[in-house]
């Protein structure tokens, strides 16, 4: 069995400003970890993926996270907020044992403000 | 390259009425999706096809939810009769063949079902 949890339902940043979004997994399984983000209106995105490679794993638009599996989190963080990062974003675990269903966190929705 | 297409984006049907859901893949993807996320909870996997082929279904809720992918090309979801609690958005993913830990699923916008 696998659960994903988003600490944080919504988060508030400035323009500029560090975006630190929480996740912490529950895995059965060696889990693969993802993050995606759906802007209004459009399909969820995938951000980043850590599949037992290197604990910090680099994504698009200057996020990234790491995989601490001693804190079982796989926190996503970005220096400086765009205007353009307001969306909602979900932290994803997936088991590596052949399967690839999808378990989802309830999302964070990230608040830029100027 | 189309990414995957729902169709329609938005649905409002009354209690008791039928509703089909459609989903085209990207091309060549073996495997297509569906989820669900109903107001206020997390995404929640329905089924997933390989081809044709129903790989895994454990996430239909009930026997009013009837998945279909004729000839490994598009699928359609069908809903009937709807109920109340069937409102959510409904999403549809597609990955290439599978092989490998992981094959990047990808996503389309989803089809909102309001169900009166």
């Amino acid at each position: 069995a696998q659960s994903v949890t988003q600490l944080d339902s919504h988060v508030s940043v400035s323009e500029g400003t560090p975006v630190l979004l929480r996740c912490n997994y529950s895995s059965s399984y060696s889990p693969s970890l993802f993050w995606y983000v759906q802007h209004p209106n459009k399909g969820l995105q995938l951000l980043l993926k850590y599949t037992s490679a290197a604990t910090l794993v680099k994504g698009i638009n200057g996020f990234e996270a790491e995989f601490k599996k001693s804190e079982t989190s796989f926190h996503l963080t970005k220096p400086s907020a765009h205007m353009s990062d307001a969306a909602e974003y979900f932290c994803v675990v997936s088991d590596s044992s052949g399967y690839s269903t999808l378990t989802f966190g309830k999302g964070t929705m990230l608040l830029v403000s100027p | 390259e189309a990414g995957v297409t729902q169709f329609p984006s938005h649905s409002v049907i009354e209690k008791g009425q039928t509703v089909t859901l459609r989903c085209d893949p990207i091309s060549g993807h073996d495997n297509l999706y569906w989820y669900r996320r109903v107001m206020g909870k997390e995404i929640k996997f329905l089924l997933h096809f390989v081809k044709e082929s129903k790989q895994d279904e454990s996430g239909m809720p009930n026997n009013r939810f009837l998945a279909e992918r004729t000839g490994g090309t598009y699928s359609t979801l069908k809903v009937q009769p709807a109920e109340l609690e069937d409102s959510g958005v409904y999403f549809c993913a597609s990955s290439q063949s599978a092989g490998g830990p992981w094959n990047e699923q990808f996503f389309g916008p989803g089809t909102r079902l309001t169900v009166l």
